[in-house]
Formats: C-alpha cells, sequence, structure tokens
C-alpha cells in the first residue's frame, strides 16, 4: 500500500537557518510528489510539485526539493528560513493513476527570531 | 477572488444533529474532493467527484453523504452526528480526473465541533 513518512513532527529553526523536512514514500513505481504548507487557520497551499524529469524542483517561496529514487526520498528545502515560513509541512504522494493523494502526518515548523 | 470557498467556517452542534458544509470552486475544474483532518492533522481523502460523478468513495461511514448539484459544486452532509465526527473538512478541487498528476487547490477549511 502507498503511504508517506514525515519522520520529524516538530522543528524548530532560528529565522535565516537553513532548514530541510524529510519525506519518505512508499510505492510500487515513481509517484507524483507534492509538497503542502498550511498556514494556522488556513487551507493548503501548494509549494511544489515533482512528475518526472529534473529530480531538483523549484517551488513557491524560495522553496525546492529533490526526488532520490533510490531513497524513496523526497525532502524539503529552503537556504534561509524567514519568520513567515513558521506552518505546517504535508509531503504527499499521488499514485498513478488516480487523484487519491496520500498525505504524510506534517511537520510543524517554529521559527525563531 | 476566491478560488475554492468553504460554507460555514466554524459549526458548532449537538450529538445526533445533522448538519451541511457547502464547497464552491470557481476556477473551471472538473473534481472535486472532500478531505478530512483530525485533531493530529492527518488528512484523510473521503470523497472525490468528477463532473458530478462520484469518482472516489473511501471508507467513510454512510452518515456522510456528497452531494454535486453541478461540478462548480460539492456539499458534504452529514448525519446523527457523533464525537467523532469532529474534525476539519477541507473542500478542494482539480483540472481533471484520474492521472494523479493534478495539482489539488483547497478551500479554507470548515471546522466541526459536535458537543
Amino acid at each position: 500500500a502507498q503511504s508517506v513518512t514525515q519522520p520529524d513532527i516538530h522543528i524548530t529553526v532560528s529565522e535565516g537557518a537553513s532548514l530541510e523536512l524529510r519525506c519518505n514514500y512508499s510505492y510500487g513505481a515513481t509517484p507524483y510528489l507534492f509538497w503542502y504548507v498550511q498556514s494556522p487557520g488556513q487551507g493548503l497551499q501548494l509549494l511544489l510539485k515533482y512528475f518526472s524529469g529534473d529530480t531538483l524542483v523549484q517551488g513557491i517561496k524560495g522553496f525546492e526539493a529533490e526526488f532520490k529514487r533510490s531513497q524513496s526520498s523526497f525532502n524539503l528545502r529552503k537556504p534561509s528560513v524567514h519568520w513567515s515560513d513558521a506552518a505546517e509541512y504535508f509531503c504527499a504522494v499521488g499514485p498513478y493513476n488516480t487523484d487519491k493523494l496520500i498525505f504524510g502526518t506534517g511537520t510543524r515548523l517554529q521559527v525563531f527570531p | 477572488d476566491t478560488a475554492v470557498s468553504q460554507t460555514p467556517k466554524y459549526l458548532v452542534t449537538q450529538m445526533g444533529n445533522d448538519k451541511s458544509i457547502k464547497c464552491e470552486q470557481n476556477l473551471g475544474h472538473d473534481t472535486m474532493y472532500w478531505y478530512k483532518q483530525d485533531s493530529k492533522k492527518f488528512l484523510k481523502i473521503m470523497f472525490s467527484y468528477n463532473n458530478k460523478e462520484l469518482i472516489i468513495n473511501e471508507t467513510v461511514p454512510n452518515r456522510f453523504s456528497p452531494k454535486s448539484p453541478d461540478k462548480a459544486h460539492l456539499n458534504l452532509h452529514i448525519n446523527s452526528l457523533e464525537l467523532g465526527d469532529s474534525a476539519v473538512y477541507f473542500c478542494a478541487s482539480s483540472q481533471a480526473a484520474g492521472t494523479g498528476d493534478n495539482e489539488q487547490f483547497f478551500g479554507p477549511g470548515t471546522r466541526l465541533t459536535v458537543l
């Protein structure tokens, strides 16, 4: 069965520090991969997605993610975090031939000034 | 302009009541979804509709009944509400269906509290 694991429930970083949020997936083939961000009290916004091609994808708000097939990972990175990045981050996999997004349990990011 | 909107934003009700949540999208998308986010922030799909036709129907109690009067609207009706139904319900939409590579656009959520 397809699944997504986000090992870090809660991460705290200082403003200006670099960030990496981990995501591992379980799927029999190359899935479609997504990162969403949920600000407090808000809906989810797509940060970036990977379907095929270049394994390093750029997203909005200065985020990027790298697909590593050998590690079944799709980690999200940002070189310098801003206080406004504090939110909940969700990794999701979209199995081929279905629109059923399967979400990880989320990583809560806290940013200290 | 709001892309995916939901009403109400908050809903507080007693156990046993029947309630509805409405969702509308103005993106011209063909597919709409309902997700449930529990108290631990875990998001799980409940239903999806494509052009008013039910496509995905996860293991959801039949007290939950989605209704799509047209492709821009997908409502969720819940009968005989239970404490465990308390959650945030998100509506989403996407361009097409059945390929897995569609970006889904989410509404702001409806926080349902059952007392």
